[in-house]
């Protein structure tokens, strides 16, 4: 079956780096995109992957490895505002666009 | 410009009774998707539209739930005969593109609650 893990959650302190992993094992793979939703918002989009490698938007960067079936959310310079829910998602079906979701990672950020 | 919205917000109802929830995607999006995500937990695909395809309903839990969408825009989700198990927060996404990157918009959600 289709399945992602990522660790329930995660703290750290404010102006820290943090990594979430996530690893996945999917029946096809089509990329691997990552969302961050606050306590009752909506997700919205941080990054996304297709290819092995690095990509880096301001504060953030995702990494992928597509033969590890692995890969990871960085954040730096932590702030307050950080503190949300940070899911991983696989689109996992080429004739759809779907996303398979893991089941989230809480990230506390303390003073 | 205006993102995804749905409505209700929040809907109460009987176990046993139908529920409707609508969603109005981002304006020239042809990609709409259904999600349900429970509390705590992660997303979890129910339903896919793309332009005038037929939808990909593999994601749909059971017969009791059915989703159409009008002149490739507004989106409803109807859940029949609901269940205590029904108890969720629907979200609804649009995306411009197929494939590739396919970053999806997220409305603000439905919590339905089933008494």
């Amino acid at each position: 079956g289709q399945s992602l893990e990522q660790p329930s959650e995660v703290t750290a302190v404010e102006g820290a780096i943090v990594q979430i992993n996530c690893t996945y094992q999917t029946s096809g793979f089509y990329g691997l995109s990552w969302y961050q939703q606050h306590d009752g918002g909506a997700p919205t989009f941080l990054s996304y992957n297709g290819l092995d490698g690095l990509e880096e938007t301001g504060r953030f960067s995702s990494f992928l490895s597509r033969s590890d079936s692995y890969g990871y959310l960085l954040l730096q310079e932590l702030q307050m505002k950080d503190s949300a829910s940070y899911f991983c998602a696989v689109r996992d079906n080429g004739a759809g666009n779907m996303l398979t979701f893991g089941g989230g990672t809480r990230l506390m950020v303390k003073p | 410009g205006a993102g995804v919205s749905q409505s209700p917000s929040n809907k109460v109802t009987e176990k046993g009774k139908d529920v409707e929830l609508r969603c109005d995607p981002i304006s020239g999006h042809t990609a709409l998707y259904w999600y349900r995500q429970s509390l705590g937990q992660g997303l979890e695909f129910l339903i896919y539209f793309q332009g005038n395809s037929a939808p990909d309903k593999s994601g749909l839990p059971s017969d009791r739930f059915s989703a159409e969408r009008t002149g490739g825009s507004v989106s409803t989700l109807t859940i029949q005969r609901t269940q205590q198990e029904d108890s969720a927060v629907y979200l609804c996404a649009s995306s411009k593109l197929a494939g590739g990157l396919n970053e999806q918009y997220f409305g603000p959600g439905t919590r339905l609650t089933v008494t």
